[in-house]
């Protein structure tokens, strides 16, 4: 089977930065993508790693290590509107994204 | 605009009642997915669709029906067999390959 593990909530504080780790088990592995979700919203796509080291998109960066089975997703220079739910999760090729539970991210002033 | 929509953003029905939740894309993808969310929780699997005609059970399909008669379409039934249809839905697409799913706004059912 597939898992992914994922903290449940994250408090940081506007202008800092911020870590979110996600480990995963799977018998399979193309990718390891992040989503972002407001309260009530649709997700939306933030980034995808295919293979080990970090991808930087403005202040988002994502990372990969495929031999520890270990990413994170990076946020600098927080804002408040960064405040939602972040999740993780494994493409294994053919078959449907399998997503962690989420990160709950609270900016606080 | 490209995308993906979902209707309509909010439903209640009465408990017993069959309700069907549509989705609807025109980016050209071939694969289509059907999510719930409960609060607090990830996106679990309905049921998904790699080609019209076809589609493929997901982690939680007891209690709901789907059909691909075009590409563009994958509406969701929820059945009066699902014990707690109250959640959030949420429709995904996407090309060939896992690099990116395209989401709705997702249809909040409510079951009085």
């Amino acid at each position: 089977g597939q898992s992914l593990e994922q903290p449940s909530e994250v408090t940081a504080v506007e202008g800092a930065i911020v870590q979110i780790n996600c480990t995963y088990q799977t018998s399979g592995f193309y990718g390891l993508s992040w989503y972002q979700q407001h309260d009530g919203g649709a997700p939306t796509f933030l980034s995808y790693n295919a293979l080990d080291g970090l991808e930087e998109t403005g202040r988002f960066s994502s990372f990969l290590s495929r031999s520890d089975s270990y990413g994170y997703l990076l946020l600098q220079e927080l804002q408040m509107k960064d405040s939602a739910s972040y999740f993780c999760a494994v493409d294994s090729g053919n078959t449907p994204l399998v997503f962690g539970k989420g990160t709950r991210l609270s900016v606080i002033a | 605009d490209g995308g993906i929509t979902q209707s309509p953003k909010y439903l209640f029905r009465k408990e017993g009642q069959n309700v069907t939740l549509s989705c609807e894309q025109n980016l050209n993808h071939d694969a289509m997915y059907w999510y719930r969310q409960d609060p607090g929780q990830g996106l679990r699997l309905i049921y998904y669709s790699q080609i019209v005609n076809d589609f493929q059970k997901g982690d939680i399909a007891e209690g709901y029906s789907v059909s691909r008669e075009k590409k563009e379409s994958f509406p969701l039934t929820v059945t009066s067999a699902q014990k707690n249809p109250t959640a959030f839905y949420l429709c995904a697409s996407s090309p060939a390959g896992n690099t990116e799913a395209f989401f709705g706004q997702g249809t909040r059912l409510t079951v009085v």
